[in-house]
């Protein structure tokens, strides 16, 4: 199975930062990376796919890059809104898998 | 609008099973292949299970495998996850999601989860 490893698992950043996710793949799985935000109680919220075509309706303050094992996901400048925890996916391969979260908190 | 609504969550022993429910709307269902993904109370997401557009492939997570079977019903636009021998670990929100993919010559190839319901909770405990 493919593991994906996210870091940081927790992020406190401000209003206005740029904040940085990396997500690891374990093995090469290209470009088949998606990104997710997730709002407590809510299920979650598809933010990114292909590593980095972003979702219609998604703000452009949001991009993905990378390929490989190694993915990002930047957040140019924080809004109110953006404080949720984000996932990436694998889908490589069978089985699907989902890193172990990054929650963004307000600092 | 595409709409996916889970129902059948509830509380269960042990041992136990429960059979889920996840009805579609304002999408041709027939051309999606579709998921389960779970989350357990406080931790991340996990995929459980997929099934093909015409139910030709089906694939589990090893931590179901044998005890979920996926289905669906394309004429009912219904997609199903009959849970048996249900465990504590099994406790979670499960979400029906929407697979972009498509299979072809034998595989599926997945490529985001667009669309998901908004959960049902199942829980496991004596």
């Amino acid at each position: 199975d493919i593991q994906l490893t996210q870091s940081p698992s927790f992020l406190s950043a401000s209003v206005g930062d740029r904040v940085t996710i990396t997500c690891r793949a374990s093995q090469g799985i290209s470009s088949y990376l998606a990104w997710y935000q997730q709002k407590p109680g809510k299920a979650p919220k598809l933010l990114i796919y292909a590593a980095s075509t972003l979702q219609s309706g998604v703000p452009s303050r949001f991009s993905g890059s990378g390929s490989g094992t190694e993915f990002t996901l930047t957040i140019s400048s924080l809004q109110p809104e953006d404080f949720a925890t984000y996932y990436c996916q694998q889908l490589n391969s069978y089985p699907i898998t989902f890193g172990q979260g990054t929650r963004l908190e307000i600092k | 609008e595409v709409q996916l609504v889970e129902s059948g969550g509830g509380l269960v022993k042990p041992g136990g099973s429960l059979r889920l429910s996840c009805a579609a709307s304002g999408f041709t269902f027939s051309s999606y292949s579709m998921n389960w993904v779970r989350q357990a109370p406080g931790k991340g997401l996990e995929w459980v299970s997929s099934i093909s557009s015409s139910s030709s492939y089906i694939y589990y997570a090893d931590s179901v495998k044998g005890r979920f079977t996926i289905s669906r019903d394309n004429a009912k636009n219904s997609l199903y996850l009959q849970m048996n021998s249900l465990r504590a670990e099994d406790t979670a929100v499960y979400y029906c999601a929407r697979d972009s993919g498509y299979c072809s010559g034998g595989s599926c190839y997945p490529q985001y989860f667009q669309h998901w319901g908004q959960g049902t909770l199942v829980t496991v405990s004596s």
